[in-house]
């Protein structure tokens, strides 16, 4: 089946400095979704890309959508403790409502 | 922001009971989701909603059902819970032309 490798799978970071993160896959989606996830909680939504070459920001975070379609990042600028969570990407495949949710990033900011 | 709302948030069950885990949301979204999350760990697709009356499994294999007899209600049953189904139920929902999918708080099931 499709599969997503997201990697770094944690990291460990002083704050202000920034954060770079990225989903590769062997498929093609048509979407990607980057989430935040903290303890106990669902994840929540932060950036949508929606074609091909797009650049997206969010306050600090930026995220782009690969050009050949199989990869997207993502970058958080002058990190803070409060970017402290797993952060996931999650793919839609062509023609379907399904998503493909990449094995997450965990994110920790030392003050 | 995402109306979507999960009940219970925390379960703790002996085996062989059966429970229903409640997913609704207040925004008309067609689709719904749910997915099973161990802690930590990457989410994976068990059940998927079109609309009403319209359900499909996911990628990964579960013995729960669900029904969707209302837009907004898309309930998760499992008729006799087992320790290996211990773990996170989150419920997610999207409206038809947009690709933004929207998740609840998630329950946390733990089955003795």
């Amino acid at each position: 089946g499709q599969q997503l490798n997201q990697s770094p799978q944690s990291m460990f970071i002083q704050e202000g400095e920034d954060v770079s993160m990225n989903c590769t896959s062997s498929s093609i989606f048509n979407t990607w979704l980057w989430y935040k996830q903290e303890p106990g909680e669902g994840p929540v939504l932060l950036i949508a890309l929606y074609k091909a070459g797009e650049l997206t920001s969010n306050g600090r975070l930026t995220a782009q959508f690969g050009i050949t379609r199989k990869d997207s990042f993502l970058n958080i600028s002058a990190s803070i403790p409060s970017d402290v969570g797993i952060y996931f990407c999650a793919g839609q495949l062509p023609g379907t409502y399904k998503y493909i949710f990449g094995t997450g990033t965990r994110l920790k900011v030392l003050a | 922001e995402a109306d979507i709302y999960q009940t219970p948030r925390y379960l703790v069950i002996g085996t062989g009971k059966k429970i229903t885990l409640e997913c609704s949301q207040t925004m008309g979204h067609d689709k719904m989701y749910w997915y099973q999350q161990d802690p930590g760990m990457e989410l994976h697709l068990i059940h998927y909603s079109y609309g009403v009356n319209s359900t499909e499994k996911g990628d990964l294999s579960s013995e729960s059902t669900v029904s969707r007899i209302r837009t907004e209600h898309f309930p998760l049953t499992l008729e006799s819970a087992r320790p290996s189904h211990t773990s996170q139920y989150l419920c997610a929902s999207r409206k038809g032309q947009y690709n933004e999918q929207f998740f609840g708080p998630g329950t946390r099931l733990t089955v003795l």
